[in-house]
């Protein structure tokens, strides 16, 4: 069975600091691995994807993700927030054409 | 390309009377898929299509809850009779679909947010 689990419904950064937002899956078969990104009122857009061809993935707008295949973890990093960085993030995991999503963590980027 | 597109943006209805959802997927996807969020429950996949054919319905709540793809360009999503709980955004999403396990990405329309009074 396929599943993820994020750590954290909320999260809270100060703008120039760090991002971590956590993510671990369970799959049956070697996973494909997702962030996506919400903005108010919008629907969910791709951060990154993990393709197995680098354990260590670079998206849009800095972020970048490590999947770590001991740990189950694909957890998604920034090295500095911006105030634009909030939003929802979810952590997906594909499963031939099926998605399971994570719960969701919201992210507040405070000045 | 317009991307995934959903109508109407909002729907406010009386516990009772039917709700019908629009959805036009991305020209050239064969894969679309129907999902609800909520507060409590997150995201929820509700149905899947492939080439039209409903593959995965067991996402649907209840049989108050039915989905057509007449068409690869529309799909609907009908609620009928609604009730309040039902009161959440509703998103269609499509893929490219090789037909293989492969790592391309869904697509996401903006969402219907659906108030039922």
């Amino acid at each position: 069975a396929q599943s993820v689990t994020q750590l954290g419904s909320h999260v809270s950064v100060s703008e120039g600091a760090l991002v971590l937002l956590r993510c671990n899956y369970s799959s049956s078969v070697p996973p494909y691995l997702f962030w996506y990104v919400q903005y108010p009122n919008q629907g969910l857009q791709l951060l990154l994807k993990y393709t197995s061809a680098a354990t260590l993935v670079k998206g849009i707008n800095g972020f970048e993700a490590e999947f770590k295949k001991s740990e189950t973890s694909f957890h998604l990093t920034k090295p500095s927030a911006h105030m634009s960085d909030a939003a929802e993030y979810f952590c997906a995991v594909k499963n031939f054409n099926k998605f399971y999503f994570g719960s969701g963590t919201k992210l507040n980027v405070k000045p | 390309d317009a991307g995934v597109i959903q109508s109407p943006r909002h729907e406010v209805t009386e516990m009772g009377q039917e709700v019908t959802l629009r959805c036009k997927p991305i020209s050239g996807h064969n894969s679309l898929f129907w999902y609800r969020q909520t507060m409590m429950r997150g995201l929820e996949l509700l149905i899947y299509f492939n080439n039209n054919v409903p593959i995965d319905d067991s996402g649907m709540p209840e049989d108050r809850f039915s989905a057509k793809m007449p068409n690869a360009s529309f799909s609907t999503l009908k609620i009928q009779p609604s009730e309040p709980r039902d009161s959440a955004v509703y998103f269609c999403a499509s893929s490219p679909y090789s037909g293989g396990i492969t790592n391309e990405k869904l697509f996401f329309g903006s969402g219907t947010q659906l108030s039922v009074l």
